[in-house]
């Protein structure tokens, strides 16, 4: 059985940097993507980015400037970080396993960015 | 990016009757490998989403079989037999053909 951990702050100011980390229990770690998604309140879903075992990276251009994803393959875990953020960047966030299709999902972290 | 646009987006049923979402993409999510790169996931109230349909036509795992996937290249839809309490929530299509991987708009699914 696959589960999917997440954890980090869920209170940030504007300019700090948003820092969560994904701990996966279960299945194979390197045959995967892992994969960072967000939703604001009573929107939808926007793709983050992804990196696989090797450490190959993908992100969404509309953040890219923004984000870091890192692998900790010892512990199999993944990470985010996004910087510089604003309150356009409250949502939660979710962590993910992608091959196609994305087939597991973290619980999700509420992100709240208010001064 | 590949753009997913899905209709209805409001989707009142009464329990028992068939519903159906249709999930249009901007260019074909046909590999060559003649797979389609599209999913359908449900999001129930306060829940992460979950996988209902891979490849554009395969169930997942669990999942009931009154949920069916059909389409190719740009057009999919998603039909559900006889509509249940249970699944109340939003519905969302989503291509992993390219990156960035992109989304629909999500499709709300209540009952009447």
């Amino acid at each position: 059985q696959v589960q999917l951990e997440q954890w980090g702050a869920g209170l940030l100011k504007p300019s700090e940097t948003l820092s969560l980390t994904c701990a996966v229990y279960g299945g194979s770690f390197s045959d995967y993507y892992w994969s960072w998604i967000r939703q604001p309140a009573g929107k939808g879903l926007e793709w983050i980015g992804e990196i696989n075992h090797s450490g190959s990276t993908k992100y969404n251009p509309s953040l890219k400037s923004r984000v870091t994803v890192s692998v900790d393959t010892s512990k199999n875990r993944f990470s985010l970080k996004l910087s510089s953020v604003t309150a356009a960047d409250t949502a939660v966030y979710y962590c993910a396993r992608r091959s196609n299709p994305i087939d597991y999902w973290g619980q999700g972290t509420l992100v709240t960015v208010s001064s | 990016d590949i753009v997913l646009t899905q209709s209805p987006l409001s989707l009142p049923v009464t329990p028992g009757e068939p519903a159906s979402i249709s999930c249009r993409s901007s260019q074909s999510l046909l590999d060559t490998n003649g797979y389609n790169y599209f999913n359908w996931y449900l999001q129930k109230p306060g829940q992460s989403p979950q996988l209902l349909i891979y490849w554009g036509s395969n169930r997942a795992s669990g999942v009931s079989d009154r949920f069916s996937g059909s389409g190719s290249g740009t057009d999919f839809t998603l039909k559900i037999s006889r509509v249940e309490t249970e699944d109340v929530g939003v519905y969302y299509c989503m291509q992993a053909l390219q990156t960035p991987i992109t989304f629909g708009q999500g499709t709300r699914l209540d009952i009447k």
